[in-house]
Order: structure tokens, then sequence, then C-alpha cells
């Protein structure tokens, strides 16, 4: 059973960076999937942030693609994001998953963390 | 981008009902499509994926249809249990761009 677990600060200061990692169980990163973010501010639709795959390919949603860095660490069996000059517009349920627009589906989640933007 | 328009936003159903809900795409997408289930606090559920196949391990109640632009998630003989938050997803344009969202109510 695939497992994917998001972790992280809680509470991020306007104009800083979030930061988060997802640590996948079950499967290899290094698996033929990408694995992507996904954000859900409360309510409100869901948004798919970008994905990325082991060897280092990255595929960022353009609304986003400026302030986004998404990593990953194979020797750990995790994958990271990174938002920079987060506002209160950041402050979201962030999850991430397996697959991606390069692979056609996302099927595995994580349960998904919130994160405040608030000074 | 594709836009996803998702109707209805909410809806309360007996058990044993069936109940459909719509979700359509600003363009063609083909079966670009998936339906998913979340519950407060849990991860999504993939249920239907490319527009119709059940995921394996989903109940035989829930079904999808459509095709292009126009796509339905149909449950029938509803369950207390399938009371939950329901989305759909393309992966035909880029970016990935998902449904508002249905809040189902038993």
């Amino acid at each position: 059973q695939v497992q994917l677990q998001e972790s992280g600060p809680g509470l991020v200061k306007p104009s800083g960076t979030l930061s988060l990692t997802c640590a996948v169980s079950g499967d290899s990163i290094s698996s033929p999937y990408w694995w992507s973010w996904v954000r859900q501010p409360p309510g409100k639709g869901l948004e798919w942030i970008g994905e990325i795959y082991h060897s280092g390919s990255t595929n960022y949603n353009p609304s986003l693609k400026s302030r986004v860095t998404i990593s990953v660490d194979n020797s750990n069996n995790q994958f990271s994001l990174k938002l920079n000059s987060v506002t209160a517009a950041d402050t979201a349920v962030y999850y991430c998953a397996r697959g991606g627009y390069s692979s056609g589906c996302l099927d595995y989640w994580g349960q998904g963390t919130l994160v405040t933007v608030s000074s | 981008e594709t836009t996803l328009t998702q109707s209805p936003a909410f809806m309360s159903a007996t058990p044993g009902d069936k109940v459909s809900i719509s979700c359509k795409a600003s363009q063609d997408i083909d079966d670009d499509m998936n339906w998913f289930q979340q519950k407060p606090g849990e991860a999504p559920v993939f249920l239907i994926q490319e527009a119709t196949t059940l995921v394996p391990g989903i109940p035989p109640r829930f079904s999808g249809s459509g095709y292009g632009t126009d796509f339905t998630l149909t449950i029938n003989n509803i369950q207390s249990e399938d009371a939950a938050y329901y989305f759909c997803l393309q992966h035909d344009d880029f970016p990935l761009t998902f449904g508002q969202g249905t809040k189902v109510e038993i």
C-alpha cells in the first residue's frame, strides 16, 4: 500500500518561504511515476502546484512557477516543496500525491497539512 | 488552461438514492477525466480513471460516464459511508485542473 505523509511548519510569516516534505512509503520514489504537490485554500477548490520525476525533471503550474521549487531526495525516498514570497493567499491545505500531468493521474495522496501564512 | 465546472456544489441524499455529479470541461479533453472522494481529515481516494474505468477496490455502485466536455459521476444505491466531498480532475491539458467539488450529505 502506497502511503504519503506531508510534514513541515504549520505557520509561515508573510514574505517568508513555505517548506514541506513528503515522505513516501510502500513505493520507491525512483519508480516510473511523477510526484506532485497540490493545494486547497480554505473554502476554495484544488490547485495543482507542480510535479517532479526521480531524475529531477520538474513541471510547474504557470500560475506559481516564479515562486516554486520542487526537489527530490532519492536516498530518503521523499520529495519537497518550497514556495517563496508567501502571502495570506498561500494559506491552504497542502497535499502530496503520486502521479501528475506527465503520469496522467494522481492515484495516491497524503492526507494533507494546513499551512497558515500569518505574522 | 482547461476550466472544469462542477455541479451541484452541495447535495443531500437518502440511503438507496441514485445521485449524479456533473463536471463540464471548457474544451475537449477526450476521456482524460478522473474522479475522487475525500472525507474530512483523510487523503483523497481515487474512484474513476479515464472517465469510465472503476479503480480496483472501489465498490461497483460508483460509475463514471462521458467524453469530450461533459462527464458524470454516478453513485447508485448511495450508502451513509458515501457522505463526502467529490471532485473531478482533468489531465489532458497542462496544467492539471480540478472541479470546485461537490459536498454530498446523506
